[in-house]
């Protein structure tokens, strides 16, 4: 079983667009975390839920909008989607806490955004 | 800003030699710093965290901290040609709610 899952692993729309991208975690973990990779393979966090409340929301632009129904998924909504977008999206999750096992982050296979 | 400092490479090291992976971080209130590896198109996975001064050591990998540089690095002993890939160096800030990741360091094992 895989421990963090993202659909779809990839997604190429046009300008404009609205998208989502789904992340599913079996692993019980209380916290779960977006971040964007560039082409440059910066990787920087976004958003942070922990037991479905936000608890980091970096600066990112308002078309996006994190959603967490429970704390197994936490779903990326993007609106109005704009070139400098296309990228690749890693969930991850890890149990909460700083320090020792709440540091694992556990990240899932990533979803390719390509905005045309 | 809080941000993470590393070579982009790549660093070429041939198989069975000794690779070094540094780091340097701005947060000197941070507690705990990790090493990534991540594989060309695939996620980040963690090889080593590392929370006190000194080294750490697990198989073939050595973590060494050093707070007052704000400094963290990475051996790699015994380098195979599977061990090519990008490392990402990271901290967790002092409020304990966010990892900050470094651009990488892309390591050429040649056989």
């Amino acid at each position: 079983d895989t421990a963090v899952s993202q659909t779809p692993k990839y997604l190429v729309t046009q300008m404009g667009n609205d998208k989502s991208i789904k992340c599913e975690q079996n692993l019980g973990h209380d916290t779960m975390y977006w971040y964007k990779q560039d082409s440059k393979k910066f990787l920087k966090i976004m958003f942070s839920y922990n037991n479905k409340e936000l608890i980091i929301n970096e600066t990112v632009p308002n078309r996006f909008s994190p959603k967490s129904p429970d704390k197994a998924h936490l779903n990326l909504h993007i609106n109005s989607l704009e070139l400098g977008d296309s990228a690749v999206y890693f969930c991850a999750s890890s149990p909460f806490g700083s320090g020792g096992a709440g540091d694992t982050q556990y990240f899932g296979p990533g979803t390719r955004l390509t905005v045309l | 800003q809080k941000e993470v400092e590393q070579n982009s490479g790549p660093l070429s090291v041939p198989e069975g030699a000794i690779a070094s992976l540094n780091c340097t971080y701005s947060d000197r209130g941070s507690q705990s710093f990790f090493w990534y590896r991540q594989y060309s198109g695939k996620s980040p996975e963690l090889i080593m965290s590392i929370y006190s001064n000194g080294d750490k050591e697990d198989g073939r990998f050595t973590a060494q901290l050093n707070k007052a540089s704000q400094y963290v690095s990475l051996l790699i002993r015994d380098s195979q040609p599977s061990d090519s890939a990008t490392y990402l160096c990271a901290f967790r800030d002092n409020y304990g709610q966010n990892f900050v990741f470094g651009p990488g360091t892309r390591l050429s094992v040649l056989p």
